[in-house]
């Protein structure tokens, strides 16, 4: 597709159940971020990809939080023992190769009951 | 760490009336400089960025910023409202040009009046 996609949009789970959120970036596109967005506040880093490795992880909160990206293209985010806390917006991006423009996907909303 | 300060939550125009949304980074250096837009629904879209030279930039849709070293700031602003602009818009700051992660601000909420 011509924009980044994030599938499911909505996901309603219990907790401590686990959860994929999964982006697929523009085609193309080396580097891939994933935000996360809590209501009334601006998208927080979690974790950055250059190709397959992930460059900067710095931003994911804790260890239920985990991401992969194995073949430099598709990226799937995961959270274990989902806590009420999680629920958010959970945002992708990417970006070409020597570009500082981010494109933003839709993004996946998380509802933890 | 680098950080952003939208100090305005909440900010109500009349269409036609002129904005400015307020911007402020702490950084050492001079950051790379983003806003971007987020209507309901819809992806962050990028309005306009800064990385060097002129310090007045002109992006999509009639939004201008200036970029002001000595105040910290990057401010966005229009001269004239349009009720389609009614939107949550972000500042941004990275401390490379392809390299680094975005840091947000927290946004400002803009209410557009007939």
């Amino acid at each position: 597709g011509a924009g980044v996609s994030q599938t499911p949009s909505n996901k309603v789970t219990e907790k401590g159940k686990y959860v994929e959120l999964r982006c697929d970036p523009i085609s193309g596109h080396t580097a891939l971020y994933w935000y996360r967005q809590s209501l009334g506040q601006g998208p927080e880093f979690l974790i950055y990809f250059q190709g397959t490795g992930a460059a900067d992880d710095s931003g994911l909160p804790n260890d239920r939080f985990f991401a992969v990206r194995p073949e430099g293209s598709v990226s799937t985010l995961k959270i274990q023992r989902t806590e009420r806390g999680d629920s958010a917006v959970y945002l992708c991006a990417s970006r070409a190769a020597g570009e500082g423009e981010l494109f933003f996907g839709e993004g996946s909303r998380l509802t933890v009951l | 760490a680098q950080s952003v300060t939208q100090p305005d939550i909440h900010i109500t125009v009349s269409e036609g009336a002129s904005l400015e949304l307020r911007c402020n980074y702490s950084y050492g250096a001079t950051p790379y400089l983003f806003w971007y837009v987020q209507s309901p629904g819809q992806g962050l879209q990028l309005l306009l960025k800064y990385f060097s030279g002129d310090t007045l930039v002109q992006g999509i849709k009639g939004f201008e910023a200036e970029f002001k070293r000595s105040q910290s700031s990057f401010n966005l602003r229009k001269p004239s409202v349009h009720w389609s602009d009614a939107a949550e818009y972000f500042c941004a700051v990275a401390l490379s040009y392809n390299t680094d992660k975005l840091i947000f601000g927290t946004g400002t909420r803009l209410q557009v009046f007939p």
